[in-house]
């Protein structure tokens, strides 16, 4: 009963590293997420992916790129990371039906130095 | 424009009261649907209850049920019988996106709850 997977859970980067998170879910959902969770703030959406091989931007994307591998697997990427982005990553899915929730992995907490 | 509004950053409640969570939204479309969402201390996001802008009935889910007061754009979460498992983050989201199918979420900033035994 897996649900959304993220990986890693915990990272820290230098400054200028790059990494990718990896996301992926079980459920069939056609429609995935990348949020970032700041402290005292609410969850911003950076990228998301309304079906499989379209991806779109949110809120907040500068400095992030996607990819929607497939169906199930949904990577977000850090090209030169900078200590702005530490932060709580989430990852999301949702059948894409209007009344249907997100379901949430359980976050990837990324500190950069 | 900000447009989910959560004004109550910390709450406390005794246990076994009922306590109501406040959210207010802003919002042109005519359809639109509000989702609560529950964060302990561990981290995880768990989804509580949802609102259509379309549905009739207020929403119930076990202890947690949703007044929606559509004229006044609020949908103020209420927890019958608090425990003291309750205590966490509570987060109320917007769903954008039907005209592009993204069903995207605007999230508030969220209330801290503390239960108090």
């Amino acid at each position: 009963n897996a649900g959304v997977t993220q990986t890693p859970k915990f990272q820290v980067l230098k400054t200028g590293q790059s990494m990718t998170l990896q996301c992926a879910q079980d459920m069939n959902h056609n429609s995935m997420y990348w949020y970032r969770q700041d402290p005292g703030m609410g969850l911003r959406l950076i990228y998301y992916s309304a079906s499989e091989g379209t991806t779109d931007k949110g809120e907040v994307p500068n400095g992030y790129n996607v990819s929607r591998l497939n169906k199930r697997e949904f990577s977000l990427r850090l090209e030169s990371a900078a200590p702005s982005q530490t932060s709580v990553y989430f990852c999301a899915s949702s059948e894409g039906r209007s009344n249907q929730p997100q379901h949430f992995g359980d976050g990837t907490r990324l500190s950069i130095l | 424009a900000q447009k989910i509004t959560q004004t109550q950053p910390g709450m406390f409640v005794q246990e076994k009261e009922a306590v109501t969570l406040d959210c207010t939204y802003d919002t042109s479309d005519p359809s639109y649907g509000l989702f609560w969402y529950k964060q302990p201390s561990s981290g995880e996001m768990i989804f509580l209850i949802y609102q259509g802008s379309y549905d009739q009935q207020n929403a119930t889910e076990g202890r947690y049920s949703l007044n929606f007061q559509k004229a006044r754009k609020s949908a103020n979460l209420v927890i019958s019988a608090s425990q003291l498992g309750d205590s966490a983050m509570y987060f109320c989201a917007m769903r954008e996106g039907f005209v592009d199918s993204s069903y995207k979420l605007i999230f508030g900033s969220g209330t801290r709850l503390l239960v108090r035994p």
